[in-house]
C-alpha cells in the first residue's frame, strides 16, 4: 500500500519557469491537500479539494493553481516560479476515522528551490 | 490571530524527563484534535488523537480543554528517539450537516530535543 506519492522529491527552478507537482493517493480518500512548509511558519495550506471535482483556496494560494484530476490525483502548478516559492511542499489526503475525527496522511514532500 | 498556535521551542530536556506542550486554537467550533510528529526532513505522521476525556498511549498523554480552547501533550520518561517536532492539528467540519468536509489546520510545531 503506497499511501500518498509525490513527485518529484527535489526540484530546482529558475525564476519564471513553470512546473507541476504531482500527487496521487491509493487509499480512496475524498479530501486532498497541498501544504507548504517554511522555517518558523509551519505547514500552511495552499489549496484543498474536499472531493473529486472541487477545489478551494487555503491560506496561501497566490501563485499556485491546482487540479483534482480524479479521486486519486491532485496536482499543484506553479505558472511562473518566484524565489518566495522556495519551500518544502507536502501533499496530503484524509479519511474519517470515526465520528468527526479525520486522519491526514502525507506524501514524502517535494523540496523546491527557485533561483 | 492564528487558528492554531504553539510555542516553537526548542524544548531541550534530558533523557528521562517529563515534558509538556500546549497548543491553543481560535475556533470554538473545532471538532477534532490531533498531535502529529515530524522528524527532520520527513513528512508529518499521526502520533495520537486527542479525545475530550483525555487519552494515553504508553508514555504519551493528550488532553483537551474545550472551555479554554487548548490541547496538551505530555511525554513521560523522554527518550532520545522522541526528538522531533510535534505538530498540533485541529479539524473543523465545514459545509452542510449531511456532507461537508474537514478543514485540517496545523500549528507551526514545537521542537523537542532530548539530550543524553
Amino acid at each position: 500500500n503506497a499511501g500518498v506519492t509525490q513527485t518529484p522529491k527535489f526540484q530546482v527552478l529558475k525564476t519564471g519557469q513553470s512546473m507541476t507537482l504531482q500527487c496521487a493517493q491509493d487509499m480512496n480518500h475524498n479530501s486532498m491537500y497541498w501544504y507548504r512548509q517554511d522555517p518558523g511558519m509551519g505547514l500552511r495550506l495552499i489549496y484543498y479539494s474536499a472531493s473529486e471535482g472541487t477545489t478551494d483556496k487555503g491560506e496561501v494560494p497566490n501563485g499556485y493553481n491546482v487540479s483534482r484530476l480524479n479521486k486519486r490525483e491532485f496536482s499543484l502548478r506553479l505558472e511562473s516560479a518566484a524565489p518566495s516559492q522556495t519551500s518544502v511542499y507536502f501533499c496530503a489526503s484524509s479519511k474519517k476515522t470515526g465520528g468527526d475525527n479525520t486522519e491526514a496522511f502525507f506524501g514524502q514532500g517535494t523540496r523546491l528551490t527557485v533561483v | 490571530r492564528k487558528e492554531v498556535e504553539q510555542d516553537p521551542g526548542p524544548f531541550n530536556v534530558p533523557e528521562g524527563a517529563t515534558v509538556a506542550f500546549n497548543c491553543t486554537y481560535s475556533n470554538s467550533a473545532s471538532q477534532s484534535f490531533f498531535w502529529y510528529r515530524q522528524d527532520c526532513r520527513k513528512e508529518p505522521k499521526l502520533l495520537m488523537s486527542v479525545y475530550s476525556s483525555g487519552n494515553e498511549d504508553g508514555r504519551f498523554t493528550a488532553q483537551l480543554n474545550r472551555a479554554s480552547q487548548y490541547i496538551s501533550l505530555l511525554i513521560r520518561d523522554s527518550k532520545l528517539s522522541d526528538s522531533a517536532t510535534y505538530l498540533c492539528v485541529v479539524n473543523l467540519k465545514k459545509g452542510s450537516s449531511s456532507g461537508g468536509y474537514q478543514k485540517v489546520t496545523f500549528g507551526t510545531g514545537t521542537k523537542l530535543q532530548v539530550i543524553p
